[in-house]
């Protein structure tokens, strides 16, 4: 768990601006993941990456884009198209292959100003 | 896509009973069930997990019961105590070798409170 590091801790952003949340794992997992988590309720995927360059989006991708330059690193960044964007985002990566056990990041707070 | 629905949504025992959540999937071809525990403001944590070759996995006060028939998977929590109290949350995959993408979907969460 603690190879995954996501910043800011907490980040707030004002009606129409993009703001991008950083995550960075020095696991050597392939697979990462974006998750939105909003207060009292379960998780929800926003975007996944497999490999390198590649990404696919998940069950609310909306509003949101990432990019795969580097297998470390998974940035996400909330749009001004992100209607409501306040809400707990967590990070997490995947071993390849055996165990397939998902591990998160400490998680960003994101507020809407 | 797959739906996971999770049971029931708080749950409050006294310390030293047992505590029982139920999760049921829709997508038949999922395979792998992990339990995550996550305490307030916190990243969940990965408590148990198990997959569809096992009707049955246990890790000292935990266990998992898994029906693949019936499509659903339960958490019992034996002896609980009030450090267990958290949101737990079940989810499920479909996991195919290497290339699977191993894309968790999660239930809403169960609230548990322990009482000393």
């Amino acid at each position: 768990d603690g190879g995954i590091t996501q910043s800011p801790k907490y980040l707030f952003r004002k009606e129409g601006q993009n703001v991008t949340l950083s995550c960075e794992q020095n696991l050597n997992h392939d697979a990462m993941y974006w998750y939105r988590q909003d207060p009292g309720q379960g998780l929800r995927l926003i975007y996944y990456s497999q490999i390198v360059n590649d990404f696919q989006k998940g069950d609310i991708a909306e509003g949101y884009s990432v990019s795969r330059e580097k297998k470390e690193s998974f940035p996400l960044t909330v749009t001004s198209a992100q209607k409501n964007p306040t809400a707990f985002y967590l990070c997490a990566s995947r071993k390849p292959g055996t165990g397939n056990t998902i591990y998160f990041g400490e998680g960003s707070w994101l507020t809407v100003v | 896509g797959e739906n996971v629905e999770q049971h029931p949504s708080t749950l409050s025992v006294q310390e030293g009973d047992s505590a029982v959540i139920k999760c049921t999937y829709s997508d038949s071809a999922s395979n792998y069930f992990p339990w995550y525990k996550q305490e307030l403001g916190k990243r969940p944590q990965l408590i148990i997990d198990i997959r569809s070759n096992v009707g049955e996995k246990k890790d000292q006060r935990i266990a998992v019961t898994l029906n693949k028939t019936a499509k659903h998977f339960s958490l019992h929590i034996t002896e609980t105590q009030p450090e267990d109290s958290a949101v737990y949350f079940c989810a499920a995959s479909f996991l195919a070798g290497g290339t699977s993408y191993g894309k968790l979907t999660f239930g809403q969460g169960t609230i548990l409170t322990v009482h000393p």
